[in-house]
């Protein structure tokens, strides 16, 4: 089955750098990729996804890669702000519409005012 | 956008009580939800495909007696934790899709259950 890597497990930055997250995954079939944000007490919220035909999407401060060839896909947040502060995960799926999603295992994003 | 309510948001329970948590989706309809776990600090494991009109379908280790899930409706699905216990304490969140808009999967907010 597929297994997905997610690093780094908690990153903090400074507020207004910027942040990046990578995942690998392990089936080669996989072919959605979406991020979750997820504040806490709640449950994840999509902030962009990418499907295997692009290789790179972008909607305001935030933008995902993807290397289909590596297995690995990033996810970019510019001008980071407090309010980013979150867990973020990747998943990886082998139907755009995400029948089912193998998670990462999160990264604890910290922004420092 | 499509919108999946889950309700309770937080329950307390005594051992050996059985819970029942409810995952709506209020603006569209659901073939088929998802159930998940989440440990503390942990990534979301699928437990269980709820399906509707017909049974579930459980991921491996998971006891499908001990979490009883019945998917009556397109817009609902409830998931019962059975003669719960405290290693039953845990975040729930389900999922549904919305084929007929974006196609995407949307979470609940989530049920954290204490099993005292």
């Amino acid at each position: 089955g597929e297994n997905v890597e997610q690093h780094p497990s908690t990153l903090s930055v400074q507020e207004g750098d910027s942040a990046v997250i990578k995942c690998t995954y392990s089936d080669s079939a996989s072919n959605y990729f979406p991020w979750y944000k997820q504040e806490l007490g709640k449950g994840p919220q999509l902030i962009i996804d990418i499907r295997s035909n692009v290789g790179e999407k972008k909607d305001q401060r935030i933008a995902v890669t993807l290397n289909k060839t590596a297995k690995h896909f990033s996810l970019h947040i510019t001008e980071t702000q407090p309010e980013d502060s979150a867990v973020y995960f990747c998943a990886a799926s082998t139907q755009t519409g995400a029948n089912n999603l193998f998670f990462g295992t999160g990264t604890r994003l910290t922004v420092i005012p | 956008g499509a919108v999946v309510s889950q309700h309770p948001s937080r329950v307390i329970c005594k051992s050996g009580t059985s819970v029942k948590i409810e995952c709506r989706s209020l603006d569209f309809q659901a073939t088929t939800m998802f159930w998940y776990r989440q440990f503390p600090k942990q990534s979301l494991m699928l437990m269980a495909t709820s399906n509707e009109g017909s049974k579930a379908t459980y991921e491996q280790g998971v006891e499908k007696d001990k979490f009883l899930i019945n998917h009556a409706s397109l817009t609902l699905s409830t998931l019962t934790v059975t003669s719960a216990h405290p290693e039953d304490s845990s975040f729930y969140i389900c999922s549904a899709r919305d084929m007929s808009g974006a196609n995407v999967l949307t979470f609940g907010a989530g049920s954290r259950l204490t099993v005292l």
